[in-house]
């Protein structure tokens, strides 16, 4: 009984590169959510996404950031032309669609540095 | 934009003592959670409570959900070193709403 799946666990990539987070939920989950938690700071909501469609990006940078959550795989998110202010731990949720209300549960989360 | 405070930040005592941390906020959600983050790792649901007043026991843990949908606390009775980290509430605003937002979290330490 896997629960969400994240790779890499921790990665580095030098200012300029773009870095490729990858997220498998939870079986039977149909929904993905994306959060960002900055070092001594809380987890700030990104995206959410379905199969094909991101529902909220509201969290998003307008700029270099993006996600996806095709039809088949996990999903995606890429960060392009990475800076130092991009160094976190991101973090992705899957969940059901349970009576309406809203039950995430985490993956263990991928810890960028940019250097 | 909703905010959802706790407090206290930190709290450290003793094994076997009682705790209260709360979650405050001035809006309603239709549903709220606690979460537990280990340092390197992604949070834990600990519960999710949805009806103004609900009440949840969790072994050692008591979760309540405010009347007005607004605020949540924690209580951890005789509490234990593995007890020890950092807890989170998160609330989504509306059903069908799925953006959770994040309180600012209680670090718990436990000394044996």
């Amino acid at each position: 009984n896997a629960g969400v799946m994240q790779n890499p666990r921790h990665l580095v990539r030098r200012r300029g590169q773009e870095a490729r987070l990858r997220c498998s939920p939870m079986k039977g989950h149909s929904h993905v959510y994306w959060y960002r938690q900055l070092p001594e700071e809380g987890l700030k909501f990104m995206v959410y996404l379905q199969k094909e469609n991101i529902i909220d990006e509201s969290g998003m940078p307008k700029e270099r950031f993006s996600a996806e959550f095709p039809k088949e795989g996990p999903s995606i998110l890429r960060i392009q032309q990475v800076v130092r202010g991009d160094s976190a731990a991101y973090f992705c949720a899957s969940s059901p669609v349970v009576g309406g209300y809203t039950e995430a549960f985490f993956g263990q989360g991928t810890r960028l540095t940019v250097v | 934009t909703q905010l959802l405070e706790q407090s206290p930040q930190f709290l450290s005592i003793q094994e076997g003592e009682n705790l209260t941390v709360y979650c405050n906020s001035s809006s309603v959600f239709s549903s709220l959670q606690w979460y537990r983050q280990e340092p390197g790792e992604g949070p834990v649901l600990l519960v999710t409570v949805v009806t103004g007043g609900e009440v949840k026991k969790l072994k050692r843990l008591t979760f309540q959900f405010g009347d007005a949908r607004k605020d949540s606390s924690l209580h951890i009775t005789a509490a234990q070193p593995g007890d020890t980290g950092l807890y989170l509430c998160a609330g989504a605003p509306s059903f069908g709403n799925e953006k959770l937002t994040f309180g600012t979290g209680t670090r718990l330490t436990i000394i044996p």
